[in-house]
């Protein structure tokens, strides 16, 4: 069971460059999220997709596009890099169940550490 | 609309000592409250979370945490901190009928030998 897979795991672009961020989940979650991961920051919000088809912005989404291409995947696109933009990328992916909120939880990608030079 | 505060980014304790991080929320809706931790150059590791059942949650590697709705708290504890226990850990927040997680700036575990 892969749970939460990114892709790639490193990268370096130079300013103005443009790149996706791919994440896949195999665990039929309705909601995906992209976190960016910053020191002193903890993980902020980029973006999020409550459901197949939706898409929401979080407390950061200036810079980044999303794609939530179908249930399993959910992309982020940097359209044209910015150093500010180095940061760890994470991809996540929960099932926030009404009926058994006991099953709640949030599951998580290693991340993508993306240096923009 | 759901938010979160970590007192403290770094804690340092001895080993063997007593480890509380502290988590406070606010939360517009029932909230799901949850603990994880990620050691260096890993993802994201669920410790233990709340949903709506017993207020006194354990979790794994012995760590617990206790919903106090009077106090909009769930701090981490563990009895006797332990070298592996080092680590970064984030309380989160959602809620029924929320769909966003939001998490707070995490707090640094440090363990002194």
């Amino acid at each position: 069971n892969a749970g939460v897979t990114q892709t790639p795991k490193f990268q370096v672009l130079k300013t103005g460059q443009s790149m996706t961020l791919q994440c896949a989940q195999d665990m039929n979650h309705n909601s995906m999220y992209w976190y960016r991961q910053d020191p002193g920051m903890g993980l902020r919000l980029i973006y999020y997709s409550a459901s197949e088809g939706t898409t929401d912005k979080g407390e950061v989404p200036n810079g980044y596009n999303v794609s939530r291409l179908n249930k399993r995947e959910f992309s982020l696109r940097l359209e044209s890099a910015a150093p500010s933009q180095t940061s760890v990328y994470f991809c996540a992916s929960s099932e926030v169940r009404g009926s058994y909120p006991e099953n709640t939880e949030a599951f998580f990608g290693q991340g993508t550490r993306l240096t923009v030079v | 609309a759901q938010s979160v505060t970590q007192l403290g980014s770094h804690v340092s304790v001895s080993e063997g000592a007593l480890v509380l991080l502290r988590c406070n929320y606010s939360s517009s809706v029932p909230p799901y409250l949850f603990w994880y931790v990620q050691y260096p150059n890993q993802g994201l590791q669920l410790l233990l979370k709340y949903t709506s059942a017993a207020t006194l949650v354990k979790g794994i590697n012995g760590f617990e945490a206790e919903f106090k709705k009077s106090e909009t708290s769930f701090h981490l504890t563990k009895p006797s901190a332990h070298m592996s226990d080092a680590a970064e850990y984030f309380c989160a927040v959602t809620g029924r009928g929320a769909q966003k997680l939001v998490f707070g700036q995490g707090t640094r575990l440090t363990i002194n030998p």
